[in-house]
C-alpha cells in the first residue's frame, strides 16, 4: 500500500535561498511530524500536526523554519534564507494517532545540501 | 547499545549470532517505547514497541525488554542476518496533554558479518 512520500528526494541549494520540502502522509493519518537528521545523528523533532489542533512548533530551530499542513493532509516545510548548517535529511512521519496506534510511519526523507 | 543518550554506537556480530542493543531513557513518565530500524538512505522503519505496563514483548526474531526500575530498554535480535545491518533507534514517548511526541536516541549501528 502507499506509504509516506516526500519530495524532492534530494535538494541542492545555495546559501540564502528558500526551499520547500513536501510530505504526503498516509491517507487517514491525523498526526504528522517533521524531523531533521544530521549525518550519523539521531532524529531532531521539528514540528507536529495533530488533526485541527494548533501545531506544536517547539522543535523549530529558528524563525527561518516554518511548516503548514493543508486540508489535514499534505504538509510543506519551508526553510528561508538557508544556511550551510541546515544541510541534513528532513524526515516526515505520519501516524493514525488513535489509542493503541501511535506508531509513526516514516517517509524516505529529503536530503538537503546547502552550498 | 544507545541511550536517549548513547552508550555503544557500533555493534559488530557474526551472522547467526544473537544481537543485543541497549537503550537508557531518562524520563520516568515515559509510557511507550518503540524500536526503529533505519537502513542506509531510507527512513526509520518500525520494528517493535512496548508499553510501560509490560516488561517483555516478542516479535519475529526480535524481543524487547523493558526495565522500568533502571529505565533501561533492550532489543534482542535472534540469529542475526546480514539484512539486519542498519542503525537501530529507540524512542520514548510521553503522552502529555494529548500530544505524543517521541524522543529518539542517537542510534546504534549494527554490522553483521557473513
Amino acid at each position: 500500500g502507499a506509504g509516506v512520500s516526500q519530495s524532492p528526494s534530494n535538494k541542492v541549494t545555495e546559501k540564502g535561498k528558500d526551499v520547500e520540502l513536501r510530505c504526503d502522509p498516509i491517507s487517514g493519518h491525523t498526526a504528522l511530524y517533521w524531523y531533521r537528521q544530521s549525518l550519523g545523528q539521531g532524529l531532531e523533532f521539528l514540528i507536529y500536526f495533530q488533526g485541527n489542533s494548533a501545531p506544536d512548533k517547539s522543535g523549530l530551530p529558528s524563525d527561518r523554519f516554518s511548516a503548514e499542513r493543508t486540508g489535514g493532509s499534505v504538509s510543506t516545510l519551508t526553510i528561508q534564507r538557508t544556511q550551510q548548517e541546515d544541510s541534513a535529511v528532513y524526515l516526515c512521519a505520519s501516524s493514525p494517532w488513535t489509542a493503541g496506534q501511535e506508531t509513526q510511519y516514516f517517509g524516505p526523507g529529503t536530503r538537503l545540501l546547502v552550498l | 547499545g544507545e541511550s536517549v543518550g548513547l552508550h555503544l554506537p557500533t555493534l559488530s556480530v557474526q551472522e547467526g549470532d544473537n544481537s543485543i542493543i541497549n537503550c537508557a531513557y531518562s524520563n520516568s513518565a515515559s509510557d511507550y517505547f518503540i524500536w526503529y530500524k533505519q537502513e542506509s538512505g531510507k527512513g526509520p522503519q518500525f520494528i517493535i514497541d512496548i508499553r510501560s505496563n509490560m516488561d517483555k514483548r516478542q516479535g519475529q526474531r526480535v524481543t524487547v525488554l523493558l526495565n522500568k526500575t533502571v529505565k533501561h530498554l533492550s532489543l534482542q535480535i535472534a540469529a542475526t542476518q546480514p539484512g539486519d545491518s542498519a542503525v537501530y533507534f529507540c524512542a520514548e514517548n510521553t503522552s502529555s496533554g494529548g500530544s505524543y511526541i517521541p524522543t529518539f536516541g542517537r542510534g546504534t549501528s549494527l554490522i553483521v558479518h557473513p
